[in-house]
């Protein structure tokens, strides 16, 4: 069975500080992954996609970057922390050659202040 | 309706009522995915509608679509209280790899 592990669960920074969220996927060869940002309250906004080792896709600027070191590791990662960075960062898989299944991890709960 | 609104609508009804949650999406698809996230967890899928089906049923859940109105809807019969979450409706652009999420609904049920 496939597992999905994010880390840490909840993190506490300070503005300028930066940050680094990881994701692993078990159990699954050459996954899509994704990384997905919500403000509490809020719609999940889709931040990267990644289809390939070492090939990451922006959807939107948040400045943010991330980062696919091996296949079944996804990093989001920022040098210097903002307060609208606050909220809640998701990392999902899929299968194969589509989107239509994503398998969402339990995410990490990110204060900045 | 889920689209197109910037707050996330919330409904509240009594255990053992049935409940319909509608969405409408910009752009044009051909697959609806609903899924559901309870409070403090990941987002779970619950059903996935494609253009020809017009209606698909899972259990106590029936999603519809209506490609023509480009709007979607999902109803949970016979709800319980650990339905309570936010559902969402997702589409993504034909061959896009984004998958966008509408603004959500808050269900609450009562026991």
């Amino acid at each position: 069975a496939q597992t999905i592990h994010q880390w840490p669960v909840a993190e506490i920074k300070a503005v300028g500080s930066p940050l680094s969220l990881g994701c692993t996927i078990k159990g699954k060869s050459s996954p899509n992954l994704y990384w997905y940002w919500q403000a509490t309250g809020g719609t999940l906004q889709q931040l990267f996609y990644s289809i390939t080792v070492g090939q990451v896709e922006s959807v939107v600027q948040l400045n943010l970057s991330a980062s696919r070191p091996k296949d079944d590791q996804f990093i989001l990662s920022t040098e210097k922390l903002l307060l609208s960075h606050s909220g809640f960062y998701l990392c999902a898989w899929s299968p194969g050659v589509s989107n239509e299944r994503l398998f969402f991890g339990h995410g990490t709960k990110l204060s900045v202040l | 309706s889920q689209w197109g609104e910037e707050n996330l609508q919330a409904l509240s009804i009594q255990e053992g009522e049935d409940v319909t949650m509608n969405c409408s999406y910009k752009t044009y698809t051909t697959v609806v995915q609903w899924y559901r996230q309870k409070s403090g967890k990941g987002p779970a899928q619950l059903i996935l509608i494609r253009s020809n089906e017009r209606e698909k049923r899972s259990g106590r859940l029936r999603a519809t679509l209506d490609t023509s109105s480009q709007s979607s809807s999902l109803s949970i019969t016979g709800t319980l209280a650990t339905d309570t979450a936010v559902y969402f409706c997702a589409t993504d652009s034909s061959g896009s790899w984004q998958l966008i999420f509408g603004s959500g609904t808050q269900l609450t049920v009562m026991p």
